[in-house]
């Protein structure tokens, strides 16, 4: 098993839509976990922490299941300019093998008009 | 207002030769990681740094090395490079072990 995992997606929706993306992950002791976005060939850039109690920021929702262990990211009234490929970030506990973040492989998403 | 930057951003070399990829940031991040992308595989982590002087291997350290002289610098360096060594490399930074990081443009590397 993965110690991060995404659907690969692609999600086609159309401008408006409501789209959730759901990660799952192993370490249970997990301590931090974020969504990123990344553009064609550019660079991964922060979009949420995500907060156990859950968390709000304009049109996207994060929350946190530790007792399932997974994530999810909710976009509302998608726009053309959300499509991206969305990243989702675990932070473990460091172990014996030392510091670690576990980056999910993305889940990409086009939006069209 | 520069943050985090890498250079070279592009840059082809042949099987054996060693290159050293540069990362530099401007806000004193104590933390700071190299990372290279490949599809199919996302982002894995090669080796990090916790402060200057301190560096760790991550998931995929064969091969590379790096430095940390200065807390605004995390060289790598392929001492030999690889075909198996084509990606992306991002550098990025973090005020914090568990807090978020932030992420340099990237280098695209072609080995030959």
């Amino acid at each position: 098993r993965k110690e991060v995992e995404q659907d690969p997606g692609p999600f086609n929706v159309p401008e408006g839509a409501t789209v959730a993306f759901n990660c799952t992950y192993s370490n249970s002791a997990s301590q931090s976990f974020f969504w990123y976005r990344q553009d064609c060939r550019k660079e991964p850039k922060l979009l949420m922490s995500v907060y156990s109690s859950g968390n709000e920021d304009g049109r996207f929702t994060a929350q946190l299941n530790r007792a399932s262990q997974y994530i999810s990211l909710l976009i509302r009234d998608s726009k053309l300019s959300d499509s991206a490929t969305y990243l989702c970030v675990v932070k473990p506990p460091r172990g014996l093998s030392g510091f670690k973040t576990i980056f999910g492989a993305g889940t990409r998403l086009f939006v069209k008009a | 207002d520069a943050g985090i930057t890498q250079s070279p951003r592009y840059k082809i070399t042949e099987t054996g030769r060693q290159v050293t990829l540069m990362c530099h940031q401007t806000w004193s991040h104590s933390y700071m990681f190299w990372y290279r992308q490949d599809l199919g595989h996302g982002l894995r982590l090669i080796y990090y740094s916790a402060a200057a002087d301190i560096t760790d291997k991550g998931e995929v350290p064969d091969g590379y090395v790096v430095s940390r002289s200065k807390t605004e610098n995390f060289p790598l360096t392929l001492e030999s490079a690889t075909r198996s060594q084509t990606s992306v490399y991002f550098c990025a930074s973090s005020d914090g072990q568990y807090n978020e990081q932030f992420f340099g443009p990237g280098t695209r590397l072609t080995v030959l």
